[in-house]
């Protein structure tokens, strides 16, 4: 049970350049999220999502965007990178019921150049 | 609308003294409440819930209505409890949303 996994660990890009953060879990949990990680600001939601082809915007969605295809595997999308999106990005799933425990992966640090 | 505030971003403390981050919330329903813990290089995880009314790590935290906080104590803490702590709090019913405080990072000095 591998948990939340999240690829890469580290990215640079250059300005404009687009890519794709990987978010997969094993657990079979239906709801999912996308932080954003930075000094002073805490965590932020981007995208999240209830279950498969279900989506929905966060605190600060906007340069990302999301899709559900599988219960598995939330993948966000960086359409084209800019320097403010320099950051420590977070997956996380949640077990309803039981506390609402939310589990993290071990984040992305990405770095816009 | 839901806010979390944790006032203090650094708090600092000697091994053996009591430790205490603050939390205050606003939410006009019944919210819960949970502190999330992230030691350095590891992921995020929850440390304890409200509803739970559990002691992790000697670490407790008290949901005070009246006063709309959930403060974190523990009365002598560790080096290794050195870390970021996170306040969050998640609306009622099948709202799964949590809102994240903005974090208070833990020393404890020997």
């Amino acid at each position: 049970n591998a948990g939340v996994t999240q690829t890469p660990k580290f990215q640079v890009l250059k300005t404009g350049q687009s890519m794709t953060l990987q978010c997969a879990q094993d657990m079979n949990h239906e709801y999912m999220s996308w932080y954003r990680q930075d000094p002073g600001m805490g965590l932020r939601l981007i995208h999240y999502s209830v279950g498969a082809g279900i989506t929905d915007q966060g605190e600060v969605p906007n340069g990302y965007n999301v899709s559900r295809s599988t219960t598995e595997d939330f993948p966000l999308r960086l359409l084209s990178a800019a320097p403010s999106q320099t950051s420590v990005y977070f997956c996380a799933s949640i077990q309803p019921g039981g506390g609402y425990e939310q589990f993290f992966g071990p984040g992305t640090r990405l770095t816009v150049l | 609308a839901q806010r979390v505030t944790q006032p203090e971003k650094l708090l600092s403390v000697f091994k053996g003294a009591p430790v205490e981050l603050k939390c205050n919330y606003s939410y006009s329903g019944s919210p819960e409440l949970f502190w999330y813990v992230q030691y350095s290089r590891q992921r995020l995880q929850l440390l304890l819930r409200h509803i739970s009314r559990e002691s992790i790590k000697g670490f407790t935290a008290d949901l005070n209505k009246g006063e709309t906080s959930f403060h974190l104590k523990k009365p002598f803490a560790q080096e290794e409890d050195s870390a970021m702590y996170y306040c969050a709090l998640k609306g009622g019913g099948s709202n799964y949303k949590l809102t994240f405080g903005k974090g208070t990072l833990l020393t404890v000095n020997p």
